[in-house]
């Protein structure tokens, strides 16, 4: 067990929608990122949040956002969704020096 | 741009032996690298990992060479067991915490 939770562990949602993943960090960790898993992409880094502010972007749509709340967990927000959408999603948390990220379960989202 | 490559995306080695897995890199910027463990319908599970200036690090049964000449590092297990049979990934980072991965390898242990 990473520390890391994420809901819901499941997503079944229809094309056009908006769902709404949610992670906590591990305790005390500041730093959150999401990555994205899809069977023809790997792992791919979306974006990071560092203590509330947005750190660091990477291959994340403009249909996508997240955002990190005062307790520090997170949410990212994935809206008119598409089937190639469909993927595992990770969060990771890690302390100051950053380079040792743990990893949460993951939430399987499939879009119909 | 992959910055990280996993050639061999699979490996079968039998219990007892050692398992070497490889991993090459283009970005020369990498300060951090890492290797983490993925099981089915789990998250990556972090294993071990070299800052850019060592060449070796030592962790029980895993070793980590990174030989930056040649931008190129590997992971040793040893000796292998089956409870190591997993999707092994290997990750740069330029010290920011972006993570760049490499398409993984699939271990399988045999008895």
């Amino acid at each position: 067990d990473s520390g890391v939770t994420q809901t819901p562990k499941h997503l079944i949602t229809a094309t056009g929608q908006r769902v709404t993943l949610r992670c906590s960090p591990r305790s005390g960790d500041l730093s959150v990122y999401w990555y994205q898993q899809s069977l023809d992409q790997g792992l791919q880094f979306l974006i990071q949040y560092y203590n509330g502010e947005e750190r660091a972007k990477g291959n994340i749509l403009e249909r996508f956002s997240a955002q990190q709340f005062p307790d520090l967990h997170s949410e990212l927000n994935l809206s008119s969704l598409e089937l190639g959408d469909s993927a595992l999603y990770f969060c990771a948390s890690s302390d100051a020096r950053a380079e040792e990220q743990y990893f949460g379960p993951g939430t399987r989202l499939t879009v119909t | 741009d992959q910055q990280v490559k996993q050639n061999s995306p699979s490996l079968s080695v039998q219990e007892g032996r050692i398992s070497i897995l490889n991993c090459d890199y283009t970005n020369s910027m990498f300060d951090y690298f890492l290797w983490y463990k993925k099981y089915p319908a789990e998250g990556p599970t972090f294993l071990i990992s070299i800052s850019s200036i060592k060449d070796k690090n030592e962790d029980g049964r895993f070793t980590v060479f990174l030989n930056k000449s040649a931008k190129h590092l590997s992971l040793h297990i040893v000796p292998s067991q089956p409870g190591d049979s997993a999707v092994y990934f290997c990750a740069g980072t330029e010290g920011w915490g972006k993570l760049q991965f490499g398409s993984g390898t699939q271990v399988v242990v045999t008895p």
